[in-house]
């Protein structure tokens, strides 16, 4: 069955850096893509970005641009999502997703990975 | 790009059935017939139900319903249950800019 699997919560200081991973199985990993979405608390869904696990192209969001990075290692199946400069408002649960292609539905999503930036 | 507009909340009995709707502009939802619809429970991360407008994934019940019309899409949830009680989001494309722009989330609640 498909799963995706993240790492466990961070705590961050201002100005640091975070790397979530998303570990897939249950499936062709280069068939697919990787979107990630954040919810920070008690607030709705927002796009990050998207990668294909097929060639590495991205695309993200306007407002992350220049702090947020996107990979994949086909050698072990797993998506990374960072992002720079953090600041308290990226405080928030980060989801990786699958998707078929750019744009498409999101029909397996990770469990969550809770971020919290304090000083 | 903005959120789409949905209800903050809907209510109903078991039995009865409920709809959310999700209003956007024709540069997302009346521009193209790709909006999904997801299902998040308290502390647990989105389900797909919805997608392409009015398709179900497998496994989900023929009680979850989707449709569109001009600028606005629709879930309905036919013979509500106890396990329904959830926030729903919808989300449509947007073009190759942003690929997804999701709703503002109504919670559904059965009294």
């Amino acid at each position: 069955q498909v799963q995706l699997v993240q790492s466990g919560a961070e705590v961050k200081k201002p100005g640091a850096s975070v790397k979530v991973s998303c570990k897939a199985s249950g499936y062709t990993f280069t068939s697919y893509g990787i979107s990630w979405v954040r919810q920070a608390p008690g607030q709705g869904l927002e796009w990050m970005g998207w990668i294909s696990a097929y060639n590495g192209n991205t695309n993200y969001a306007q407002k992350l641009q220049g702090r947020v990075t996107m990979t994949t290692d086909t050698s072990t199946s797993t998506a990374y999502m960072e992002l720079r400069s953090l600041r308290s408002d990226d405080t928030a649960v980060y989801y990786c997703a699958r998707a078929q292609g750019f744009g498409s539905d999101l029909d397996y999503w990770g469990q969550g990975t809770l971020v919290t930036v304090s000083s | 790009q903005s959120a789409l507009t949905q209800p903050r909340s809907v209510s109903g009995s078991p039995g009865q059935s409920v709809t959310i709707s999700c209003t956007g502009t024709s540069s997302d939802v009346g521009g193209y017939n790709y909006v999904s619809w997801y299902q998040q429970h308290p502390g647990k991360a989105p389900k797909l139900m919805i997608y392409d407008v009015s398709k179900r994934p497998s496994g989900v019940p023929d009680r979850f319903s989707g449709s569109k019309s001009g600028n606005t899409a629709s879930l309905t949830i036919s013979g509500l249950q106890a396990e329904d009680e959830a926030d729903y989001y919808c989300c449509s494309y947007a073009g190759s800019y942003t690929p997804y722009v999701f709703g503002t989330g109504t919670k559904v609640t059965v009294l």
